[in-house]
């Protein structure tokens, strides 16, 4: 099953800065997911992305603002671009293990916009 | 899109005591999942259950998949247990979640 290293853990950031979040699977993956988690607040998909095409983004999320890249298939990036304090969350990027194991999530990153 | 809905949304136990987390959601779906969040934020996958029931441990949870809702049973709780419950339904190649069910256990 798929294991996901995500980096950096955790980030202090001045606005207007941007800031790219790392995701390493340590096998091959169609579809890598994208959430962020506000504070108090569940879990939002971002976007999804396939390797070798562009990112598919949800309702209220514009690649100006969160470009991705998914150069292979084991690999993707997240930058959050132009912030600001509103930007403050978790970032996590996900997975689907296959075989009846179910998304499985990177660490976190833990971003704080100042 | 689908709504999932988790209740309660907070929970405070004694040590000890057993809880039952309840999840909806208001469509098919072809995957459910419950996480435990925990204070650092990171997302531990606690059962794949889209129907049936499976136990680890002091957990177990039900799927009924036909009335559209999940249950997650936490008997003889303990402090480590404390955070958040996260149920989430796959639907369309995506994962939804619920708004969560933040659980405290005192000592």
């Amino acid at each position: 099953s798929a294991v996901i290293s995500q980096k950096p853990s955790r980030d202090i950031c001045q606005r207007g800065t941007s800031l790219t979040i790392q995701c390493q699977v340590d096998s091959q993956v169609t579809m890598m997911f994208w959430y962020r988690q506000q504070p108090g607040q569940s879990l939002t998909l971002i976007a999804t992305a396939n390797q070798g095409s562009e990112a598919t983004y949800e309702s209220g999320f514009v690649i100006d603002k969160f470009p991705i890249s998914r150069p292979n298939l084991t690999f993707s990036t997240l930058t959050v671009s132009n912030m600001s304090p509103e930007d403050s969350s978790i970032y996590l990027c996900s997975v689907d293990r296959g075989g009846g194991l179910g998304y499985t999530f990177g660490s976190g990153t833990r971003l704080t916009v100042v | 899109g689908i709504q999932v809905e988790q209740s309660p949304p907070d929970l405070i136990l004694q040590e000890g005591a057993n809880s039952t987390l309840r999840c909806n959601f208001s469509d098919s779906v072809n995957n459910l999942q419950w996480f435990h969040q925990n204070p650092w934020g990171q997302l531990i996958n606690l059962f794949y259950i889209p129907s049936g029931t499976k136990q680890n441990g002091r957990l177990s949870a039900t799927t009924v998949a036909t009335e559209r809702y999940s249950l997650l049973y936490i008997s003889s709780s303990q402090t480590t247990d404390s955070g958040v419950y996260f149920c989430a339904v796959g639907q369309g190649g995506k994962l939804i979640f619920g708004q969560g069910t933040e659980l405290s256990v005192k000592p």
